[in-house]
């Protein structure tokens, strides 16, 4: 399987901070690579598809980026409403795998 | 609009059987692959499957291949995930996705379903 790690683990920032989360996979998983905003006691929503394609509806403050290993989220202007725990996930090969999860927390 | 809806919180014992669904509607659901996804308490995603309706064509993840089965009924627009005989450590929130052809990965989730298992 192909194992999913994001840094950090948690952050703590304020309104109006750009924030950077990043995800590494351990083997080329091309540009396969989404990112998902988890609020508690709800569904995950995506974000971002194909490392950089942001989904219909998400603003455009958030930002994907990267290829093969390494994809950073960027959130810029950091929201009220962007307090969630972000997870990545790879769908190049079965068995997709997640991240663990960045929880953003409000400083 | 595309809508997932999940059947309701479940309460079970172990060793029960149980069987949740996840009606797709707003789309054509026997061309969308149908995944599903573990959330343990305080915990994070696990991909646990998905199944294209179409053909019943499924892929496990080995975590989870012969813990517990994916089906879909194209007919009714539903797809299923069961157990045979449950286990206290099943207890989580189950979430159904769709993964159309456009994204390739899950762009639409159902409510969740939670499932506990106590005896």
């Amino acid at each position: 399987d192909i194992q999913m790690t994001q840094s950090p683990s948690t952050l703590s920032a304020s309104v109006g901070d750009r924030v950077t989360i990043t995800c590494r996979a351990s083997q080329s998983i091309s540009s396969w690579l989404a990112w998902y905003q988890q609020k508690p006691g709800k569904a995950p929503k995506l974000l971002i598809y194909q490392a950089s394609s942001l989904e219909s509806g998400v603003p455009s403050r958030f930002s994907g980026s990267g290829s093969e290993t390494e994809f950073p989220l960027t959130i810029n202007s950091l929201q009220p409403d962007d307090f969630a725990t972000y997870y990545c996930q790879q769908y190049n090969s079965y068995p997709w795998t997640f991240g663990q999860g960045t929880k953003v927390e409000i400083k | 609009e595309v809508q997932l809806v999940q059947s309701g919180a479940e309460v079970k014992k172990p060793g029960e059987s149980l069987k949740i669904s996840c009606k797709g509607s707003g789309y054509r659901f026997s061309t969308s692959w149908i995944g599903w996804v573990r959330q343990m308490p305080g915990k994070g995603l696990e991909w646990m499957g998905i199944i294209y309706p179409g053909d019943s064509d499924t892929k496990y993840s080995p975590s989870f291949q012969g813990q517990v089965t994916i089906s879909a009924d194209e007919s009714i627009n539903t797809a299923y995930l069961q157990w045979s005989s449950l286990k206290a450590s099943d207890t989580a929130m189950y979430y159904c996705a769709r993964r159309p052809a456009v994204t390739g990965t899950f762009d639409s989730w159902g409510q969740g379903t939670l499932v506990t298992v106590s005896s």
